[in-house]
């Protein structure tokens, strides 16, 4: 079964500099991932997916991840951390036929 | 703007006390799904519905029951609910393509906060 593991429950990072959130994955065929993130009591927005398309993916609020197969990785990165960034972020990996499976996050502070 | 709604958004119950919370969305997606999120937890699949094909994961109490009367509404009732189900009750949707049941990205509601006293 496909599987996920985010290093890190908690990173910090000042504003204005690089985010970086790692998430490898598990999985016997190809998966899709996908980068979540969820603002408190709200629920999960999608930020980003990579589906066998490119291996850089560009979404929302300037996130960006690339798929690694060798190192079977997709870290989610931005280049200057924004206040509004603080969240909690989930990644996820799904294969044709089976359910989605998140991640336990990532909670990310942003320090002014 | 299609979306996926969730009524009530804080639902207070008591120990015991079936309690039953809604999910309606104007997708029109096939697949719908409730989760279970606990406090800096990931969500946990509690089942979906696939068309009108229900899947329950092997570890849901029983205590726990779905229905979907339409493609556009999902509810999930909690028959006698305990103090270790407080918790985010989140709907989700998805498209599902063809026999190989393909899942694509989901779409999340807000949630519902369930208290239970």
């Amino acid at each position: 079964a496909q599987s996920v593991t985010q290093l890190g429950s908690h990173v910090s990072v000042s504003e204005g500099a690089l985010v970086l959130l790692r998430c490898n994955y598990s999985s016997s065929v190809p998966p899709y991932l996908f980068w979540y993130v969820q603002y408190p009591n709200q629920g999960l927005q999608l930020l980003l997916k990579y589906t066998s398309a490119a291996t850089l993916v560009k979404g929302i609020n300037g996130f960006e991840a690339e798929f690694k197969k060798s190192e079977t990785s997709f870290h989610l990165t931005k280049p200057s951390a924004h206040m509004s960034d603080a969240a909690e972020y989930f990644c996820a990996v799904s294969v044709p036929g089976n359910d989605m499976r998140f991640g336990a996050g990532t909670r990310l502070t942003v320090k002014p | 703007d299609a979306m996926v709604i969730q009524n009530p958004r804080y639902q207070v119950t008591q120990f015991g006390k079936p309690v039953t919370l809604s999910c309606s969305q104007t997708l029109n997606h096939n697949v719908m799904y409730w989760y279970q999120q606990k406090s800096s937890q990931a969500p946990k699949l509690l089942f979906h519905y696939y068309d009108k094909d229900f899947n329950n994961e092997a570890d849901t109490p029983d205590n726990f029951q779905s229905r979907r009367p339409n493609t556009s509404f999902c509810f999930l009732d909690i028959r006698s609910p305990g103090l270790g189900d407080a918790a985010m009750y989140l709907c989700a949707t998805s498209k599902g393509q063809g026999t190989t049941r393909s899942y694509n990205e989901q779409f999340f509601g807000p949630g519902t906060r369930l208290t239970v006293l």
